[in-house]
């Protein structure tokens, strides 16, 4: 079956415009997780998504991330105001509902000017 | 320092090595272990799960977890060139969402 998609998988942005990325999670996945890879970081946490529940939203760096699930399928991340340390390969994973088994797409990568 | 530990690399063994890649970690609430390979410029793909401690065998993937050191193992037998990648491990607490994730082993299997 499809696995988790991803886009746009390359953005190159300016310093201070806003952007989003998109993430279609596994079909019946009703958990959804945002990653971030960065050199020298690894993988970290942003935001869960876990049906109708309040996300979890510990891992987002600032203020200027945000992120939606609607309809428990699609999710888009938002950056406002990039800046350069924002670039980074951004992460998406779905899994069933216990969420041991976390599934990823193939990233969006994003490159501030 | 990190809550997980990971080797960076690189590792480079010729083809049909042993190959024992390594992770160590500080939370003693982890409960679930996973291990992910990732090509250049894909995303992490699952390779093997665990549950607490103990093994599990998947073909030519071996993962090992021992909860008392706080270490797990992932050895790959009959290594290939397509083995090539870097290697994350990732943990997750029982009651958890997130994953944490090792820094990845960048592994090199030559012909």
């Amino acid at each position: 079956g499809a696995g988790v998609s991803q886009s746009p998988s390359n953005k190159v942005t300016e310093k201070g415009k806003d952007v989003e990325l998109r993430c279609d999670p596994i079909s019946g996945h009703t958990a959804l997780y945002w990653y971030r890879q960065s050199l020298g970081q690894g993988l970290e946490f942003l935001i869960y998504f876990q049906g109708n529940s309040a996300p979890d939203k510990s891992g987002l760096p600032s203020d200027r991330f945000s992120a939606e699930r609607t309809g428990g399928s699609v999710s888009t991340l938002t950056i406002q105001r990039t800046q350069q340390e924002d670039s980074a390969v951004y992460l998406c994973a779905s899994s069933r509902n216990t969420g041991n088994e976390q599934f990823f797409g193939p990233g969006t990568r994003l490159t501030v000017l | 320092q990190k809550e997980v530990e990971q080797d960076p690399g690189p590792l480079s063994v010729p083809e049909g090595a042993i190959v024992s890649l390594n992770c160590t970690y500080s939370n003693s609430a982890f409960q679930y272990f996973m291990w992910y390979r990732q090509y250049s410029r894909k995303g992490p793909e699952l390779l093997m799960y665990t549950y607490s401690s103990g093994n599990k065998e998947d073909g030519r993937f071996t993962a090992q977890v021992d909860k008392s050191s706080k270490y797990i193992s992932l050895f790959i037998r009959d290594s290939q060139p397509s083995d090539s990648a870097t290697y994350l491990c990732a943990m997750k607490t029982g009651g958890g969402n997130k994953l944490t994730f090792g820094t990845g082993t960048q592994l090199k299997v030559e012909l």
